[in-house]
């Protein structure tokens, strides 16, 4: 069975760097599969903040395209997140996703499986 | 950008009873809408995907239906377990969007 483990720095100062790692297991990152961060402030709804696709190609959501990056490595099979020129609003529990792309003219379909999440907090 | 509008955002029920949450798009998405179930402290989880495929492992108590821009996720026979939040995701384009959410309470 599929899992994902994000890891990454819990902590980060006001204007500085967010960068996150997710680890799969139990799969390929190399499949047909695509794979997405989504963010959810506390007591908020769901943002999806990218996908990146084993080609390395990325969309983003334009409320963030500005300050993200998406990208992978097939041969630890991770992928990351970096989210530069963060705010007090960028505090967010941070999940990484995968969809599996069962409708394959979609980049993206259903997002199974999440990550545990992590717990980002923005502040000096 | 496609916009989700849930509704209600929350609501409260007893066991046993048939409760149902809406997901209106602000403009056609076909098929393409996926409920999710977040329990606390826990991320989300799929419950229902393709507007009305169950995923593997939820109860068939839970039944979505819709098409375009009304989409409707029923449970019945309500069980103290459902007691979480539901969102509901589009597909159709990019940004992925997610309904605002519903909090589900057993009374």
């Amino acid at each position: 069975q599929m899992q994902l483990r994000e890891s990454g720095s819990g902590l980060v100062k006001p204007s500085q760097t967010l960068s996150l790692t997710c680890a799969v297991s139990g799969g390929s990152i190399a499949s047909s599969s695509s794979w997405s961060w989504v963010r959810q402030a506390p007591g908020k709804g769901l943002e999806w903040i990218g996908y990146v696709y084993q080609s390395g190609t990325t969309d983003y959501n334009p409320s963030l395209k500005s300050r993200v990056s998406l990208s992978l490595d097939k041969s630890r099979n991770q992928f990351f997140l970096k989210l530069t020129s963060l705010t007090a609003a960028d505090t967010a529990i941070y999940y990484c996703v995968r969809s599996p792309r069962t409708a394959v003219e979609k980049a993206i379909d259903r997002f199974d499986p999440w990550g545990q999440g992590l717990l980002v907090t923005v502040s000096s | 950008d496609i916009q989700m509008t849930q509704s209600p955002s929350s609501l409260s029920a007893s066991v046993g009873d048939s409760v149902t949450i809406t997901c209106q798009a602000s403009r056609d998405i076909g098929h393409h809408l996926n409920w999710y179930q977040q329990k606390a402290g826990k991320a989300p989880q799929v419950l229902i995907y393709d507007v009305f495929k169950v995923q593997t492992g939820v109860p068939s108590r839970f039944v979505g239906s819709g098409y375009g821009t009304e989409f409707t996720v029923t449970i019945n026979n309500l069980q103290p377990e459902d007691i979480a939040t539901y969102f509901c995701q589009q597909y159709e384009s990019l940004p992925i969007t997610f309904g605002q959410g519903t909090k589900l309470e057993i009374k």
